[in-house]
């Protein structure tokens, strides 16, 4: 079965930081790109930041830059973000979400994070 | 960046209808388009790749059509189990951000 778990979100006070990892499982992770994409409280939806499945191209929504990092851990399967200077605005669930060509094929749960 | 408009934001509509939802680009984004439907606490799923390419699984009363700058996503006849958030999404590589359209929500009149 394909799955994507999340996990490390959390309360943080404004100004810290956290770091959000998402377990792969079920499928070839050096295959896929992968992505962030958070949902603020009663928001649509945000894309965050995107890796390709080399690592060799990293993107991230403007909202974020400077402040998150993306990276991915092959020998793992497992995809992170790590999430500095968070502001009340951070606050969110966030997903971690593969692609490859076909928008956004498989989603996780989502990690809430609380920037309070 | 690119930015992505959804049009209506809100859509009543009966079951049995068929109802149709755009997507504007400000810019082109070729066919590097995709359709989302999320319920209420869960995570989105993905309808429709590449403006037109219906997912596997995904019943053939939804549609995808459009290029460049113009898009919108289809359903023949509504069904119960349609009434959701409907987001697109372009995705297009060389833009290096993969923006989301503000959702439009189909409730039920």
């Amino acid at each position: 079965e394909v799955k994507l778990v999340e996990s490390g979100g959390g309360l943080v006070q404004p100004g810290g930081s956290l770091r959000l990892s998402c377990a792969a499982s079920g499928f070839t992770f050096t295959d896929y790109s992968m992505n962030w994409v958070r949902q603020a409280p009663g928001r649509g939806l945000e894309w965050v930041s995107y890796i390709t499945n080399t690592g060799s191209h990293i993107f991230y929504a403007d909202s974020v830059k400077g402040r998150f990092t993306i990276s991915r851990d092959d020998a793992t399967n497992s995809l992170y973000l790590q999430m500095n200077s968070l502001r009340v605005e951070d606050t969110a669930v966030f997903y971690c979400a593969r692609t490859q060509g076909r928008g956004i094929d498989v989603w996780g749960q989502g990690t809430t994070v609380t920037v309070s | 960046d690119i930015q992505m408009t959804q049009s209506p934001s809100t859509l009543s509509a009966s079951v049995g209808d068929r109802v149709t939802i755009t997507c504007r680009a400000s810019q082109s984004v070729s066919s590097w388009l995709a359709w989302y439907q999320q319920k209420p606490g869960k995570a989105p799923k993905l309808l429709i790749y590449k403006a037109s390419y219906l997912e596997s699984g995904v019943p053939s009363r939804f549609s995808g059509s459009g290029s460049g700058t113009e898009f919108s996503l289809t359903i023949s006849s509504l069904q119960p189990d349609d009434f959701a958030t409907y987001y697109c999404q372009q995705y297009d590589f060389s833009s290096r951000a993969f923006t989301f359209g503000q959702g439009t929500k189909l409730e039920i009149k």
